[in-house]
């Protein structure tokens, strides 16, 4: 069973630039998870989705960053017009269902350098 | 929010020493996960553990849910086991949304 993919493993935008983060989950999960680690920091929520479905931002800025999870295809996580400040981790989870009893399972993570 | 605190910061052991990891956290939680952040970057799922205890190899977790804490426990360190160790949680809500979250993390040296 493959784990939850994410590609690329590091991407390097100029400032100004678009990033595109790509999230395969795990088979037969439906739920995705993103999260940041800004460098020293721990792991931050970001955003909830569900196939073609939104469920929770509140972790997402409110400006410049956008997540999609498409019927078919992987969740992509955009951010437009990068500033030095968006350098950081990004890490992808999947779960089978929400709610309780369910675990999360991460990827390996995408780490974003903008210069 | 919830908090979740964890302790020590930092721990610098040698091989073969045991040591104990804990996660205090301020709410009522029906999920709580540990977690090791590898030097590589890479973030591997170690227990999955809201109550009870579990163990795999050297690796053993509890978690006492009515007093908010869990413990990670490591015995016969190895240099392999290196890194960051988070704990992170779910605040049980009417949402159950499996939103988690980390605390700031442990970060464990073994020396040889």
């Amino acid at each position: 069973n493959a784990g939850v993919m994410q590609n690329p493993r590091h991407l390097v935008r100029r400032r100004g630039q678009e990033a595109r983060l790509r999230c395969s989950p795990m088979k037969g999960h439906s739920h995705v998870y993103w999260y940041r680690q800004l460098p020293e920091e721990g792991l931050k929520f970001m955003v909830y989705l569900q196939k073609e479905n939104i469920i929770d931002e509140s972790g997402m800025p409110k400006e410049r960053f956008s997540a999609e999870f498409p019927k078919e295809g992987p969740s992509i996580l955009r951010i437009q017009q990068v500033v030095r400040g968006d350098s950081a981790a990004y890490f992808c989870a999947s779960s089978p269902r929400s709610g309780v009893g369910t675990e999360a399972f991460f990827g390996q993570g995408t780490r974003l350098t903008v210069v | 929010g919830i908090q979740v605190e964890q302790s020590p910061p930092d721990l610098i052991l040698q091989e073969g020493a045991n040591s104990t990891l804990r996660c205090n956290f301020s709410d009522s939680v029906n999920n709580l996960q540990w977690f090791h952040q590898n030097p590589w970057g890479q973030l591997i799922n170690l227990f999955y553990i809201p109550s009870g205890t579990k163990q795999n190899g050297r690796l053993s977790a509890t978690t006492v849910a009515t007093e908010r804490y869990s413990l990670l426990y490591i015995s016969s360190s190895q240099t392999t086991d290196s890194g960051v160790y988070f704990c992170a949680v779910e605040r049980t809500s009417s949402s159950n949304t499996g939103k988690l979250i980390f605390g700031q993390g442990t970060t464990l040296q073994v020396k040889p």
